[in-house]
């Protein structure tokens, strides 16, 4: 099975300075035949479900704030939050979707300093 | 508007199965293209995938676990019932369903907690 890892496990930020959350996957999430990259990223609030950020590498899903990108190619990736708010607190987690069984990242923490 | 709602014991017993409703709104389990998945999250824990089903029947499982789930669905109800043999108190934990479609996992339920213990 893909291998994901996250990093940092932990990340204080402060409000209006950017962060980033990186991930690494064991093997290439591109798929040749279409050049999709199938790496997707959640973000669980305390308390709540998770919900989804980014699809597919780049793509925003309904609803969430361009603030948040995805980057990254093969088997490096990155989340990046241009200017960080407090409503952004809560555990992001990478996914991948490129074959069965799907995987998660260990999840990255993220708090306000 | 799309909802999804786990429903099932809190707690079993170790030995135990374990059986989990999903029941959803807003979308068809008939519409190509669409499943529901299950995700299990330990306490303070990573999520962890554990079933797919998809419109046509056809169903995915963690290999690790494979042995010991299944999951059906009722379209016409629509509901996806996910059921796991011989619980352990390693199985405690949050169990959410979710749909996958165009979108991954774009809509979750509000998880169910399950404890495993005597």
């Amino acid at each position: 099975e893909i291998v994901m890892t996250q990093t940092p496990l932990s990340l204080p930020v402060t409000p209006g300075e950017p962060a980033s959350i990186f991930c690494r996957s064991s093997q290439s999430l591109l798929d040749s035949n279409n050049g999709n990259t199938y790496v997707d990223w959640f973000l669980q609030r305390p308390g709540q479900s998770p919900q989804l950020l980014i699809y597919t590498l780049t793509n925003r899903a309904s609803g969430v704030s361009d603030r948040f990108s995805g980057s990254g190619s093969g088997t490096d990736f990155t989340l990046k939050i241009s200017r960080v708010e407090a409503d952004d607190v809560g555990v992001y987690y990478c996914m991948q979707r490129k074959e069965l069984p799907l995987t998660f990242g260990g999840g990255t923490k993220v708090d306000i300093k | 508007q799309i909802t999804l709602k786990e429903s099932g014991p809190t707690l079993v017993k170790p030995t135990q199965t374990l059986t989990l409703t999903c029941t959803f709104s807003g979308f068809s389990l008939t519409t190509r293209g669409v499943g529901v998945g299950w995700i299990r999250q330990p306490p303070g824990k990573a999520l962890s995938w554990l079933a797919l089903i998809y419109w046509n029947d056809d169903k995915r499982y963690s290999p690790s676990l494979k042995h010991r789930l299944s999951v059906t669905k009722d379209s016409s109800k629509n509901q996806v019932v996910l059921t796991m043999t011989n619980m352990d108190p390693v199985d405690t934990g949050t169990y959410f369903c979710a749909r996958m479609g165009y979108y991954p996992f774009d809509y979750w339920g509000q998880g169910a907690l399950v404890t495993v213990s005597s």
